[in-house]
């Protein structure tokens, strides 16, 4: 069964520095996502990406955040100069439509923990 | 502000058991109501609702949408110690990427 895969599971980082968290989407999906999730908290949406660029981003994914589709399969989250709060679960999507049309299939997800 | 809301926050019920778990929403042009299961990581899908009344079914676990009230439940019979999770709502909005989750409802079946 075709799934979402993210790598690595677990990344721990220093404040201050830049991390990539890497997905492979679902081959014939059209539409990915980030999200993020502290612990204990909601899933929150960061980012959705069509068509090679943003097409919605929520008030976190500021100047810190970026995302890149560098090549057919791989999709990436960079954050820059990680701070403590940048602690979370991320989690990559992908869908065959919007969120207006199908279910979005989530990935494992990456731990990350700023330290 | 677009807002989707579950209850119970979380449950504990014995295996065999019922349990309805429930999602409420506040949201401006709503399109969808997803399900999901999270158990130790990913959440993996379970339903998707556009339509009012109509029942999903898979299994032991079933879903219904009411659109006119603004809520569906999501029904788990003869529950088993697999069902424990934590089982998440989501609302696709049009005009819109993203989906909107609630806090989610933990539930745990003891043997």
């Amino acid at each position: 069964e075709p799934e979402v895969t993210q790598t690595p599971s677990h990344q721990v980082t220093q404040m201050g520095q830049e991390v990539i968290l890497r997905c492979v989407p679902i081959s014939n999906h059209l539409y990915f996502y980030w999200y993020r999730q502290i612990l204990g908290q909601k899933v929150e949406f960061l980012v959705s990406f069509y068509n090679n660029e943003i097409s919605e981003k929520s008030e976190i994914f500021d100047d810190q955040f970026s995302v890149e589709r560098p090549d057919g399969s791989n999709f990436t989250l960079k954050i820059r100069s990680t701070k403590l709060e940048d602690s979370a679960m991320y989690f990559c999507a992908s869908s065959s439509q919007g969120a207006r049309g199908t279910e979005a299939f989530f990935g494992q997800g990456t731990r990350l923990t700023v330290v | 502000e677009d807002k989707v809301v579950q209850s119970p926050l979380s449950l504990v019920v014995h295996e065999g058991d019922t349990v309805t778990l429930n999602c409420s929403y506040e949201v401006t042009n709503f399109r969808s109501l997803l399900w999901y299961k999270q158990e130790k990581k990913a959440p993996t899908f379970l339903f998707m609702l556009t339509s009012s009344g109509i029942e999903k079914k898979s299994g032991r676990l079933s879903s219904i949408l009411d659109k006119k009230e603004l809520f569906s439940i999501l029904n788990i019979t003869a529950t088993q110690t697999g069902d424990s999770a934590i089982y998440l709502c989501a609302v696709g909005l049009s005009g819109t990427y993203k989906y909107i989750f609630g806090t989610g409802t933990r539930l745990k079946v003891l043997a």
